[in-house]
C-alpha cells in the first residue's frame, strides 16, 4: 500500500521558522510535491522535488532525500496568512497508461500561525 | 500552468439523486484526475480520466457510483450517483501539466452537501 505521513497539526509564531516533515513509502516514485490549502479553497502548488537536495523559492524551501523516503517544507519569516494546511504528495506511476502518473496525498498538516 | 473552470461550486442535494460536476480546461491535457476531500481530510483519488478510453478507478470507487465522461482533451464530468449523506464532500478535478515545476493544477472544487 501507499503510506505518506506528516504531522496533523503544528503551531508557530509570526516571524519564526517552521519545518513540516513528510515521510513516504510508495510503490514507485517520480517526485514529491508540496501544496498549500486554505480552508474552503483548492490546493495551490508550492514546490516540487525529484532529485535529492534543497529547493529554495522565496520564503519557502523544500528538501528531499529519496534514500530515506523523507522530505520537509521549511517556511521562514512566518506570516499570519501562512495559516493553512500543507499537503505532501508523491507522484508515482499510474496503471492508467504507459508513462502516466498520479498523485497520492498525505493527510495534510494544519499550521496555525499565532501573533 | 492551466486554468480549470469547475462547476457547480456548491450544491445541496436530496439523497437518492445524482449530481454531475463539470471541469473545463483552457488547454488540451491528456489526463484529468478526480479527487474527493471529505471534511477535515486530505485528497483521495477517485479515478483518472483519459480521453477516448474508460476511466480508471481507484480501490473503493466504482463506475456505477461515479461515472466519468471525457469527450475531448479539454473537458470532463464526474457524476455522483444515488447520493447519500456520506457523499457530502468537496470534489476536485485536476490536470497534470507535468513539466515538473508546474505541478498539478486543481479546479476550485465543488462542495456537495447531501441531505
Amino acid at each position: 500500500g501507499q503510506n505518506i505521513d506528516q504531522p496533523t497539526e503544528m503551531t508557530a509564531t509570526e516571524g519564526a521558522i517552521v519545518q513540516i516533515n513528510c515521510t513516504y513509502q510508495t510503490s514507485g516514485f517520480n517526485g514529491l510535491f508540496w501544496y498549500q490549502q486554505h480552508a474552503g479553497e483548492a490546493p495551490t502548488f508550492l514546490s516540487y522535488n525529484v532529485l535529492d537536495g534543497l529547493e529554495e523559492k522565496g520564503r519557502f524551501s523544500s528538501f528531499l532525500s529519496r534514500s530515506k523516503g523523507y522530505s520537509y517544507l521549511l517556511l521562514k519569516e512566518l506570516q499570519m496568512k501562512d495559516s493553512a494546511s500543507y499537503l505532501c504528495a508523491v507522484r508515482r506511476p499510474s496503471y492508467s497508461g504507459a508513462g502516466s502518473y498520479q498523485l497520492t496525498f498525505g493527510k495534510g498538516t494544519k499550521l496555525s500561525v499565532i501573533p | 500552468s492551466a486554468v480549470i473552470s469547475q462547476k457547480p461550486s456548491r450544491d445541496i442535494c436530496q439523497r437518492g439523486t445524482s449530481l454531475t460536476i463539470q471541469c473545463q480546461v483552457d488547454s488540451q491535457v491528456t489526463m484529468m484526475f478526480w479527487y474527493r476531500q471529505q471534511p477535515g481530510q486530505s485528497l483521495t483519488l477517485i479515478a483518472t480520466a483519459n480521453q477516448g478510453s474508460e476511466a480508471t478507478y481507484e480501490s473503493g470507487f466504482v463506475i456505477d457510483k461515479f461515472p466519468i465522461s471525457r469527450p475531448n482533451l479539454t473537458f470532463s464530468t464526474l457524476t455522483v450517483s444515488n447520493m447519500s449523506p456520506e457523499d457530502s464532500s468537496i470534489y476536485l478535478c485536476s490536470v497534470d501539466m507535468s513539466t515538473g515545476n508546474y505541478g498539478y493544477t486543481f479546479g476550485s472544487g465543488t462542495r456537495l452537501t447531501v441531505v
